[in-house]
């Protein structure tokens, strides 16, 4: 499966987009980029997913570059409970699908 | 409303003292996996199973044990438990090419 690197920390003022990069530079062509989120010690949540198109949700977007080497998550507008850890994940079909592989993510701290 | 469901949500425990922590979906999800997590060494996976009657070690299997009997249920037991296992376990549940839900989380101590 491929690896991620995230950035480990970032601080985002309320109000204004947050912007997560992420880096899946060994991705394969069937793998999908999930992003979850984990607020302090609470079970990881969902946020968006996508394989090769850009993505919106109603908590997010996802944009993934043409090669597919890396992606953004992107909070438009953030807020005091958008502090959390972010976690991009590669996931594959299969019998695998069940093996989510979490890296360190990175710490989004959003001040006021 | 769908839900992972784990118990307990905390339990401290004696060395050698056989216990189970239940997880249950109410999804109808083929996939079900556990998780442990520790300072500094975010979330791994100990164990998943990818339908009943089938499951696969993760990362960190040792001094664990699972069971598949049912869809909705993926028990994850410590037969003799130690102080390095204890930890923040998550269960969680999916298909396939869908997202993972989480439960809430067991902390557990073992003294």
């Amino acid at each position: 499966d491929a690896k991620t690197t995230q950035p480990p920390s970032m601080d985002c003022a309320e109000g204004r987009a947050a912007n997560l990069p992420c880096n899946h530079s060994t991705i394969s062509g069937n793998e999908y980029v999930y992003w979850y989120r984990q607020i302090h010690s609470q079970g990881p949540q969902y946020i968006i997913h996508g394989l090769k198109n850009n993505e919106t949700n109603e908590m997010a977007s996802l944009i993934i570059t043409e090669d597919r080497k890396s992606s953004t998550l992107i909070l438009p507008h953030a807020t005091l409970r958008d502090t959390a850890v972010y976690y991009c994940i590669v996931r594959v079909g299969g019998d695998s699908w069940g093996k989510l592989q979490f890296g360190a993510g990175t710490q989004v701290v959003v001040t006021p | 409303e769908a839900q992972v469901t784990q118990n307990p949500r905390y339990l401290i425990t004696v060395t050698g003292k056989k216990l189970t922590v239940t997880c249950s979906q109410n999804m109808n999800h083929e996939y079900m996996s556990w998780y442990r997590q520790d300072p500094g060494l975010g979330l791994r996976q100990i164990y998943y199973s990818m339908n009943v009657e089938v499951t696969d070690k993760g990362d960190v299997p040792e001094g664990y044990k699972v069971s598949r009997k049912e869809k909705r249920n993926f028990p994850l037991i410590l037969e003799s438990p130690s102080p390095n296992q204890t930890s923040l376990y998550f269960c969680a549940s999916s298909n396939l090419n869908t997202e993972a839900f989480f439960g809430q989380g067991t902390r557990l101590t073992v003294v």
